[in-house]
């Protein structure tokens, strides 16, 4: 089981470059989650989906935009980089709570992008 | 709204030392899910350990226990017997009754030979 998968694994972008990072899950999740982790501030939401073809803001969903068009695969979209975006970012999926394993989240290894 | 507080940004021990980490939380309410994560330098997010609200005993992973004080909305992680690749960053996380995790900050912990 390959688990989360994210493309790519490191990426350098210009000022006002867009970009598109996938995560890929195997596992049959519903549920799926961008995060990004900046220095001191652990891992901050952007966005999560509940199911394919659905999508909601986290907490710092601005300037990204996610799309579900398959369960498996959950996309996240910068239209317009800029430099406060330089992060690194981890897509996770999970179960519903009711059916919680031991693992919540099953996280991807996570994606540096640097915007210059 | 919850919030996740890990009062300590950085902590360093011998080797073999006990270390203790710590975390507090804010909710209202009364069956959730706590977890410690620990990202070391390849990035993984690797779960440590976890504890269900309503169990009152301690969860314990072989050197990894917590002290669990729910009305204090304190949790703790102690590391004893610490080895080097214990080195890495440490997350405390709160598991709402839906979907969400709520994260700390992190603690970078440091074990030195």
């Amino acid at each position: 089981n390959a688990g989360v998968t994210q493309t790519p694994k490191f990426r350098v972008l210009k000022t006002g470059q867009s970009m598109t990072l996938l995560c890929a899950q195997d596992m049959n999740h519903e549920y799926m989650y961008w995060y990004r982790q900046d220095p001191g501030m652990g891992l901050r939401l952007i966005h999560y989906s509940v199911g394919e073809g659905t999508t909601a803001k986290g907490e710092v969903p601005d300037g990204y935009n996610v799309s579900r068009l398959k369960k498996q695969n959950f996309l996240l979209g910068l239209e317009s980089a800029a430099p406060s975006q330089t992060s690194v970012y981890f897509c996770a999926s999970s179960q519903p709570i009711d059916t919680i394993s031991n693992q919540p989240q099953h996280f991807g290894d996570g994606t540096r992008l640097s915007i210059l | 709204a919850q919030t996740v507080t890990q009062s300590q940004p950085e902590m360093s021990v011998q080797e073999a030392e006990t270390v203790t980490l710590s975390c507090t939380y804010d909710t209202s309410e009364n069956n959730y899910y706590l977890f410690w994560y620990k990202q070391p330098p390849s990035r993984q997010m690797i779960l440590v350990i976890r504890q269900e609200a309503y169990k009152q005993q301690n969860a314990t992973e072989n050197r990894f226990s917590v002290n669990f004080q729910k009305a204090a909305k304190s949790f703790s992680l102690k590391i004893s017997d610490s080895q080097l690749g214990d080195t890495a960053m440490y997350f405390c996380a709160f598991f709402k009754q839906s979907y969400q995790l709520i994260w700390g900050a992190g603690t970078k912990l440091i074990i030195k030979p």
